[in-house]
């Protein structure tokens, strides 16, 4: 089945600078990858997603870029703030379900 | 109100115990999982509804069992619990969509402890 796997497992940034969340996946017949971003005592919450068709999307400050011939897709998040501080995981679509990597941690340092 | 529930919130056992974690959803979303959340290891599926008539094991089904008991309701049963099930349990649904694969709205967990 899907392989997701997520770096790096945490990421400390300071406030304002940029954030990047790299994953890679293993089933190239995966054409959907969603984001989801998990606040403490929370469920996780779809942020941004891309599908197969194109290689880079945006959304305000949270991009997310896909590179199919490399099996891999990064999550960009600029201007960083205190409230972007959460866990952010991955996931692609294969074998009629999702899988998902194991998490990043992202503490953003005012 | 929360278009996805679970019940309980926490909720702590003995081993050998039989346990229900409930979760209902307002979405309207033929589409139901039920994941298992560990520290260092992500979110992990354990099973999935396609509709009311579907069931489908996901990656670590050995342990629990499913009920879909209606569109909007789908539980998750613990048989006998056993400590290695302590962990956070998360019900989610999504709708079919013409692509395939969409959006999954999760609810806020239930944690379970097994003592």
């Amino acid at each position: 089945g899907e392989n997701v796997e997520q770096h790096p497992s945490t990421l400390s940034v300071q406030e304002g600078d940029s954030a990047v969340i790299k994953c890679t996946y293993s089933d190239s017949a995966s054409n959907y990858f969603p984001w989801y971003k998990q606040e403490l005592g929370k469920g996780p919450q779809l942020i941004i997603d891309i599908r197969s068709n194109v290689g880079e999307k945006k959304d305000q400050r949270i991009a997310v870029t896909l590179n199919k011939t490399a099996k891999h897709f990064s999550l960009h998040i600029t201007e960083t703030q205190p409230e972007d501080s959460a866990v952010y995981f991955c996931a692609a679509s294969g074998n009629n379900r999702l899988a998902f990597g194991k998490g990043n941690q992202v503490v953003v340092i005012p | 109100d929360a278009d996805v529930t679970q019940t309980p919130r926490n909720r702590i056992t003995k081993t050998g115990k039989r346990i229900m974690l409930e979760c209902s959803q307002t979405k309207g979303h033929d589409r139901m999982y039920w994941y298992r959340q560990d520290p260092g290891l992500g979110l992990r599926l354990i099973y999935y509804s396609f509709d009311v008539k579907d069931i489908n094991k996901g990656e670590i089904s050995d342990g629990y069992s499913v009920s879909r008991q209606a569109q909007a309701k789908f539980s998750l049963s613990l048989e006998s619990a056993i400590p290695n099930q302590t962990a956070l349990y998360f019900c989610a649904t999504s709708d079919l969509g013409g692509a395939g694969f969409n959006e999954q709205f999760f609810g806020p967990g239930t944690r379970l402890t097994v003592l």
